[in-house]
């Protein structure tokens, strides 16, 4: 089983529905969880991050986390051409010792249909 | 401006050629991060640094070599460089706090590199 993993997609939704995007990790252990938006051809940029259970809103954005079934997600409400782009989950694990490792999913491609 | 520079943003080199991709950063974060990014694998981290003169090796280190003399600058070399080294890379920057988990990463523009 991958550390992270996410539905690759294209996810495809109408302008200005709620678009879902999940990703389930593995190490029970992991502890802060990153959203990040990359654009084609763009590096990627911070959206959200959420440390604890429940849900956590920004603007049209809202992260929630269970970390008792193992997974985190990222709603976009109102959705906009503009959020087309591909959205990479990363998680903070264990690595031994006290340390932790940030691991990306591989990103789940959205696109927002006029 | 403070911010995460990459240079060079485009780069076409032939096998067997070294090749030193450069990274800057001006928020002084201790820990600093180079992933390349091919379709199919997502972001895979090659080499990361915990602070002047401490590297460590990711997930994908084979054929890179790095080192972090100074706290804001922290290169990458391809020692000689093969096909299977086209990629995107691109360069991160992050602190990790009290608990030990990193905070978000902030990454550069990246550096498209193509290796004929």
């Amino acid at each position: 089983q991958k550390e992270v993993e996410q539905n690759s997609g294209p996810l495809s939704v109408p302008e200005g529905a709620i678009a879902s995007l999940n990703c389930t990790y593995s190490d029970r252990g992991s502890q802060s969880f990153f959203w990040y938006r990359q654009y084609s051809g763009k590096s990627p940029e911070l959206i959200m991050f959420i440390y604890s259970n429940g849900d956590k809103e920004d603007g049209r954005f809202t992260a929630q986390l269970n970390k008792a079934s193992q997974y985190v997600s990222l709603l976009i409400r109102d959705s906009q051409p503009s959020d087309s782009a591909t959205y990479l989950c990363a998680v903070n694990r264990p690595s031994g010792a006290g340390s932790y490792q940030l691991t990306f999913g591989k990103g789940t491609k959205l696109s927002v249909i006029p | 401006d403070a911010g995460i520079t990459q240079s060079p943003r485009y780069k076409i080199t032939e096998t067997g050629r070294q090749v030193t991709l450069m990274c800057h950063q001006t928020w002084s974060h201790s820990y600093m991060f180079w992933y390349r990014q091919d379709l199919g694998h997502g972001l895979r981290l090659i080499y990361y640094s915990a602070a002047a003169d401490i590297t460590d090796k990711g997930e994908v280190p084979d054929g890179y070599v790095v080192s972090r003399s100074k706290t804001e600058n922290f290169p990458l070399t391809l020692e000689s460089a093969t096909r299977s080294q086209t990629s995107v890379y691109f360069c991160a920057s992050s602190e990790v706090g009290s608990t030990g988990w990193y905070q978000p990463q902030h990454f550069g523009d990246g550096t498209r590199l193509s290796i004929l």
